[in-house]
């Protein structure tokens, strides 16, 4: 079985200001690593994925995640954060196969100020 | 292209009361559909998944139920509503073989 662990429940941090949200996983086989991002009494929107290939996936809003398998890590960083960033950020993971069964961390709160 | 609706978006039912949350996926055909419960600093709880019409497969033993009577509806039951099934309810859909899910915009549940 698969495990995801966000260290940081509440991550404030002041406009412009760079965040780094962590995100840890175990898995005995592959995976696959996601970061969802949820507004306000809203679903979940995908923010960027790693499936393969180059561990550093970027979105279109700025955010970007590196995927580290020795460290079994997939951070979450922004170099320059926005009131708009505010939101609740959620990693999860996931096995290769024909569903996707996400195993979800607890979330992490970005609360940027002004 | 592709969406997913859920509803209703917030829902007060007495203890006892049944339950019944219908998300419907369109736009698409054989999805994999997915309910999840998200209670506050608990992060999100996988509840059932369904790769077909009546195929459901029940990850968390609990008060609830799901079914699926068509390709693309998804609905989340309960006979009898207890306080603890209090919470956000999120229904998903993910195309067979590929990974993401994507979600509906939820339904807030308080059971009083």
């Amino acid at each position: 079985a698969q495990s995801v662990t966000q260290l940081d429940s509440q991550v404030p941090v002041f406009e412009e200001a760079p965040v780094e949200l962590r995100c840890n996983y175990s898995s005995s086989v592959s995976v696959y690593l996601f970061w969802y991002v949820q507004y306000p009494n809203q679903g979940l929107q995908l923010l960027l994925k790693y499936l393969s290939g180059s561990t550093l996936v970027k979105s279109i809003n700025g955010f970007e995640a590196e995927f580290n398998k020795s460290q079994t890590s997939f951070h979450l960083r922004k170099p320059s954060v926005h009131i708009s960033d505010t939101a609740e950020y959620f990693c999860a993971v996931s096995v290769p196969s024909g569903y996707s069964t996400l195993t979800f961390g607890k979330g992490t709160m970005l609360l940027v100020s002004p | 292209s592709q969406t997913i609706h859920q509803w209703p978006a917030t829902l007060v039912q007495p203890v006892g009361s049944p339950l019944s949350l219908e998300c419907t996926v369109e736009g698409t055909s054989n999805p994999n559909l997915y309910w999840y419960r998200q209670a506050a600093g608990r992060g999100l709880q996988l509840l059932f998944y369904s790769i077909g019409i009546g195929q459901i497969s029940s990850e968390v033993p609990q008060n609830l139920s799901a079914s699926r009577p068509q390709d693309r509806q998804f609905i989340l039951s309960s006979k009898k509503l207890l306080l603890s099934d209090s919470g956000f309810y999120l229904c998903a859909w993910s195309r067979t073989g590929i990974t993401e899910a994507f979600f509906g915009q939820g339904t807030r549940l308080t059971v009083v």
